[in-house]
């Protein structure tokens, strides 16, 4: 089984600040990683993910996230934030075994409050 | 192309009833995963339809079950509310062409309150 824990529940930061939302994940098998957005009354959409490869991953919205498996963590970052970048944030994983990721575990979800 | 989409966008049942949520998904994707997300419990995987097949279930009562239609459309159908039920139910769907990663896209959500 999986788990994933986010670290903070609220993280306020000021417009333009850098601003890094922290992920540990959890997994006796290997996973593929994931950031999700969600803005209010609306779905998920999907930040930037990482399967493979490169372990610094690059997404929408100038977002950021670096894969570090000895410390089981895949932090998200921004450099300088947008008033619009308010929202709430996920980290899911899933197993790479099956090759899809049609069973995501989610973390409980970081509320980013960008304020002037 | 059309995204994901889910009916009703809100609903109001009373506690016992039953309720059925529909999701359609992208054109050409075949797999539909539906997930429950409430303040107190997060996110999480209720079960995955692929195929008219369910494939993959999470860890939710059997009050709780879907089914998945020749055209992909999914539904979910929750029998004998309880209160607890209330949450925002979220669909998704994928392409699932069966090699490699698929990702998942969601849907706007059902808003279900349970009186």
């Amino acid at each position: 089984a999986q788990s994933v824990t986010q670290l903070d529940s609220q993280v306020p930061v000021f417009e333009e600040a850098p601003v890094e939302l922290r992920c540990n994940y959890s997994s006796s098998v290997s996973v593929y990683l994931f950031w999700y957005v969600q803005y209010p009354n609306q779905g998920l959409q999907l930040l930037l993910k990482y399967l493979s490869g490169s372990t610094l991953v690059k997404g929408i919205n100038g977002f950021e996230a670096e894969f570090n498996k000895s410390q089981t963590s895949f932090h998200l970052r921004k450099p300088s934030v947008h008033i619009s970048d308010t929202a709430e944030y996920f980290c899911a994983v899933t197993p790479s075994l099956t090759g899809t990721a049609s069973k995501l575990t989610f973390g409980t979800g970081t509320r980013l409050q960008v304020t002037l | 192309k059309a995204g994901v989409t889910q009916t009703p966008r809100y609903l109001i049942k009373t506690r016992g009833q039953q309720v059925t949520l529909s999701c359609s998904p992208i054109s050409g994707h075949r797999s539909v995963s539906w997930y429950q997300q409430t303040p107190g419990q997060g996110l999480q995987f209720l079960f995955e339809y692929f195929s008219e097949t369910q494939r993959n279930k999470g860890n939710f009562p059997g009050r709780f079950s879907g089914r998945q239609f020749s055209n992909s459309r999914s539904e979910m159908n929750v029998s004998t509310l309880e209160l607890g039920d209330s949450a925002l139910y979220l669909c998704a769907s994928s392409l699932d062409a069966g090699t490699g990663y698929n990702e998942q896209f969601f849907g706007p959500g059902t808003r279900l309150t349970v009186l």
